[in-house]
């Protein structure tokens, strides 16, 4: 069974500092998709960033990049420069294509990040 | 362009009582998925849809039935809604195919906040 695990529930970073969030997941699978998700105040789900399994390169947009581990299937998010928009909750997703996954994703349980001045 | 609207917002119900959450996506995408998200749990996929006229059960599907009589619309029904089902519900679709890494990409509702008391 796929599984994803994030073992941080929360992490306080300074305006302006870096914070990384890590993601661990379990799979069998060779060719998958990682995501990362926000989720402020409003409940939205926002996507950060995301990740394919067969690519080497690792993902950046603006302030946001993903360390991507295959071997040790390791997927973790890195926010430079903090703001305080940043505050949020983050998911990380990992999502399969096969007969019987029809494209689910399974989420982590979320890291709380909190952002002080 | 609305994406995905989930309707309504916010609902109180007594236990026993049933309803049913709407979620509308205006993007032609052939998957919709019904995920509930509960404290330190993230989202949990309930039921999901691969197209109009099918359904198929996800990871906590018990006490809850879906229909998708229409491709853009995916219903999820409570029929006796019980205190456990307290929860925020996301809706969220996508398009069909895993070939093409911009479409591996799940769009969500607001979500709905339900409370049985």
């Amino acid at each position: 069974a796929q599984t994803v695990t994030q073992s941080q529930p929360e992490m306080s970073v300074q305006e302006a500092e870096t914070v990384t969030l890590s993601c661990t997941y379990d799979t069998s699978e060779s060719d998958y998709y990682l995501f990362w998700y926000k989720q402020p105040p409003s409940r939205q789900m926002i996507l950060v960033i995301r990740q394919e399994a067969y690519k080497q390169q690792n993902a950046t947009e603006n302030r946001f990049s993903v360390n991507f581990q295959k071997a040790a299937k390791s997927f973790s998010l890195k926010i430079s420069d903090s703001q305080l928009g940043d505050a949020a909750m983050y998911f990380c997703a990992y999502r399969w294509w096969t007969t019987d996954s029809w494209g689910k994703l399974q989420f982590g349980a979320g890291t709380q990040v909190v952002v002080t001045p | 362009n609305a994406g995905v609207t989930q309707t309504p917002k916010f609902r109180v119900l007594k236990t026993g009582q049933s309803m049913t959450l709407l979620c509308a996506q205006d993007m032609n995408h052939e998957y919709m998925y019904w995920y509930r998200q509960d404290p330190g749990m993230g989202l949990r996929l309930i039921h999901y849809s691969v197209g109009e006229g099918t359904t198929a059960k996800g990871e906590v599907p018990d006490g809850y039935n879906v229909s998708r009589l229409k491709k853009q619309n995916f219903l999820l029904g409570l029929e006796s809604a019980a205190p456990s089902q307290t929860s925020v519900y996301f809706c969220a679709s996508s398009y069909m195919t895993a070939l093409e890494p911009i479409r591996n990409i799940q769009y969500f509702g607001a979500g709905t906040r339900l409370s049985v008391l």
